[in-house]
């Protein structure tokens, strides 16, 4: 089993959609989680960390459930300009471990 | 002006040739990384530096040699590549390894094994 898991995408939504992406991690031991952003030809960038109790910026939700030890990143109102794979990273006694990516491409 | 700067961003070099990756971050971090990212496949961790001392090498073939002079720069040597080591290296820091929390990337260096 994979580290880290996330929907193999890539998704095509029309500009002003909802999407989730969703990511599963296997050490239960893992401390911390992030969604980062990487954009065509260039290197990832944190988006942002995900918190137990849920965290919003903006149009961004994320949560966390750890029981199911489950990372999911909500993108409301999509943008061209959301266009981008997004990476789901866990942190495991400070080693962080990325995903694959999800690809995310937002059509006008 | 990206924090993290590396160079060159491209490199083309035969089987038998030796050449350097440099990178360099001016975010006054103590820890730098590089990692690996070939198509397809997610970043693999390669090393690590905290305050100058590798302290991890995720099991790298010798063919890849780190270098870390100060706690701002980070070379990667290369000799004898083979043709599947063709793949986008990307530099890291952060603030403490053993605090791993945001990593700033720099942009890469994509090499090309032929």
């Amino acid at each position: 089993r994979k580290e880290v898991e996330q929907d193999p995408g890539p998704f095509n939504v029309p500009e002003g959609a909802t999407v989730a992406f969703n990511c599963t991690y296997s050490n239960s031991a893992s401390q911390s989680f992030f969604w980062y952003r990487q954009d065509c030809r260039k290197e990832p960038k944190l988006l942002m960390s995900v918190y137990s109790s849920g965290n919003e910026d903006g149009r961004f939700t994320a949560q966390l459930n750890r029981a199911s030890q489950y990372i999911s990143l909500l993108i409301r109102d999509s943008k061209l300009s959301d266009s981008a794979t997004y990476l789901c990273v866990v942190n495991t006694a400070s080693r962080l471990t990325f995903g694959e990516g999800t690809q995310l491409t937002v059509n006008p | 002006e990206t924090g993290v700067t590396q160079t060159p961003r491209h490199l083309v070099m035969g089987m038998t040739n030796k050449k350097s990756l440099k990178c360099e971050q001016h975010l006054g971090h103590n820890a730098m990384y590089w990692y690996k990212q070939s198509a397809k496949k997610p970043l693999e961790l390669m090393f690590v530096y905290n305050f100058k001392e590798q302290t991890e090498n995720n099991s790298v073939p010798s063919r890849f040699s780190p270098e870390c002079p100060n706690s701002s720069h980070l070379f990667l040597h290369l000799h004898t590549l083979q043709p599947e080591d063709s793949a986008l290296y990307l530099c890291a820091s952060s603030q403490d390894a053993a605090k791993t929390g945001e990593l700033f990337f720099g942009e890469g260096s994509r090499l090309t094994v032929l």
